[in-house]
């Protein structure tokens, strides 16, 4: 079984700051790793993913997340942040394609102030 | 047209009703999932379906059930609402072998 947590609940920073969620996972067998978007009032969308390969995935918008088997995490970093980047942001994890499920941490909601 | 829809957007019930949420696709994907999200809590699997004649439970599937109509249709069912089943529903489909999941805009459920 996996399962997926979400460090802060809630992420204050300042227009062109830069920022970091932080994701831990738990799992016994290698998985896939995921981080969606959810804007206002909007389904999810997909950010980036972690496939296989390199441990630094980039992603949409300028953001980018890097995957660290030692430590079970895949922290997702901006360098600059904008106010349009002020959404809920949920990490995920699936079992490499056996069944598709996806496990999703809590969420962290990005608050961009001008 | 968006790849995956779902209907209707907002929905208020009263206990006990029984309700129904649809959600279709156009991304020709055999895997198709539902989902609730609650504050605080992320998103939750209720059940999810492989083709028309695999389904499978979820981690929260009690109150709730499912049908495929068809490899585009996924519908889930709420047989007696409750006021603990307010919350907003998503619909997912995935693109097997990578778990990439494409995800409708979601339906406001309030149960009163």
């Amino acid at each position: 079984a996996q399962s997926v947590t979400q460090l802060d609940s809630q992420v204050p920073v300042f227009e062109e700051a830069p920022v970091e969620l932080r994701c831990n996972y738990s799992s016994s067998v290698s998985v896939y790793l995921f981080w969606y978007v959810q804007y206002p009032n909007q389904g999810l969308q997909l950010l980036l993913k972690y496939l296989s390969g390199s441990t630094l995935v980039k992603g949409i918008n300028g953001f980018e997340a890097e995957f660290n088997k030692s430590q079970t995490s895949f922290h997702l970093r901006k360098p600059s942040v904008h106010i349009s980047d002020t959404a809920e942001y949920f990490c995920a994890v699936s079992d490499r394609g056996n069944t598709g499920k996806l496990i999703f941490g809590q969420g962290t909601t990005l608050q961009v102030k001008p | 047209d968006a790849d995956v829809t779902q209907t209707p957007r907002n929905r208020i019930t009263k206990t006990g009703k029984r309700i129904m949420l649809e959600c279709s696709q156009t991304k020709g994907h055999d895997r198709m999932y539902w989902y609730r999200q609650d504050p605080g809590l992320g998103l939750r699997l209720i059940y999810y379906s492989f083709d028309v004649k695999d389904i499978n439970k979820g981690e929260i599937s009690d109150g709730y059930s499912v049908s495929r109509q068809a490899q585009a249709k996924f519908s889930l069912s709420l047989e007696s609402a409750i006021p603990n089943q307010t919350a907003l529903y998503f619909c997912a489909t995935s693109d097997p072998g990578v778990d990439t999941q494409y995800f409708g805009p979601g339906t406001r459920l309030t149960v009163l």
